[in-house]
């Protein structure tokens, strides 16, 4: 079976900084991807690993090992508008679906 | 310019009706997908269209069944509509890239509500 978990809750406070992990189990894995979601909002896109190591976009940066069915989201400088919820996805089999985790809630404190 | 459109936002609707929702993507992709995000926030993919041609059917009920007039549009409809359909229909698209890498272009939702 495929399965991907991820935290359900983090809290920090603005400036911080706050990693959520997401560890996988799937067959015929291309890549992890990391989406953003505001309440009542799209999901939007933030990162895709496809090799192992660290990438890096800004505030954000995301890693993955592969050996391990590992990943993280680090989320660095908080700031309020940080606070969503966060889902670790992977594109998995011929059809390189994304198959999305269960989402970290992140509250970013004053 | 909105990137990946749907309608309606928002759809509340009696058991046993039939509803459809629209999606129009305008980001020239060639795959469209639905997910459904229920209560606990968790998003499952439904159906995607690839050219429309139907490419991912996931355990869906029957009920649930998906045209794409063009590879700019993917509609659903919704047959004998049951509590258990209320959620958040998302419509996406993608368009394929390195292999592998395909970042995924999200609507805003529509939220369903059956009584």
């Amino acid at each position: 079976g495929q399965s991907l978990e991820q935290p359900s809750e983090v809290t920090a406070v603005e400036g911080a900084i706050v990693q959520i992990n997401c560890t996988y189990q799937t067959s015929g894995f291309y890549g992890l991807s990391w989406y953003q979601q505001h309440d009542g909002g799209a999901p939007t896109f933030l990162s895709y690993n496809g090799l192992d190591g660290l990438e890096e976009t800004g505030r954000f940066s995301s890693f993955l090992s592969r050996s391990d069915s590992y990943g993280y989201l680090l989320l660095q400088e908080l700031q309020m508008k940080d606070s969503a919820s966060y889902f670790c996805a992977v594109s998995a089999g011929a059809t390189n679906k994304l198959i999305f985790g269960t989402g970290t809630l992140l509250a970013v404190q004053p | 310019d909105t990137a990946v459109s749907q309608t309606p936002k928002y759809l509340v609707t009696q058991m046993g009706n039939d509803k459809s929702i629209k999606c129009e993507q305008n980001l020239g992709h060639d795959t469209m997908y639905w997910y459904k995000q229920d209560s606990k926030k968790f998003l499952k993919i439904m159906f995607s269209y690839n050219n429309k041609e139907l490419i991912i059917n996931e355990t869906v009920p029957n009920r649930f069944s998906p045209k794409s007039p063009d590879k700019a549009h993917l509609n659903l409809h919704i047959n004998s509509l049951e509590l258990g359909d209320s959620a958040v229909y998302f419509c996406a698209s993608s368009q394929e890239g390195l292999a592998g890498r395909s970042s995924q272009y999200f609507g805003p939702g529509t939220r369903l509500l059956v009584l």
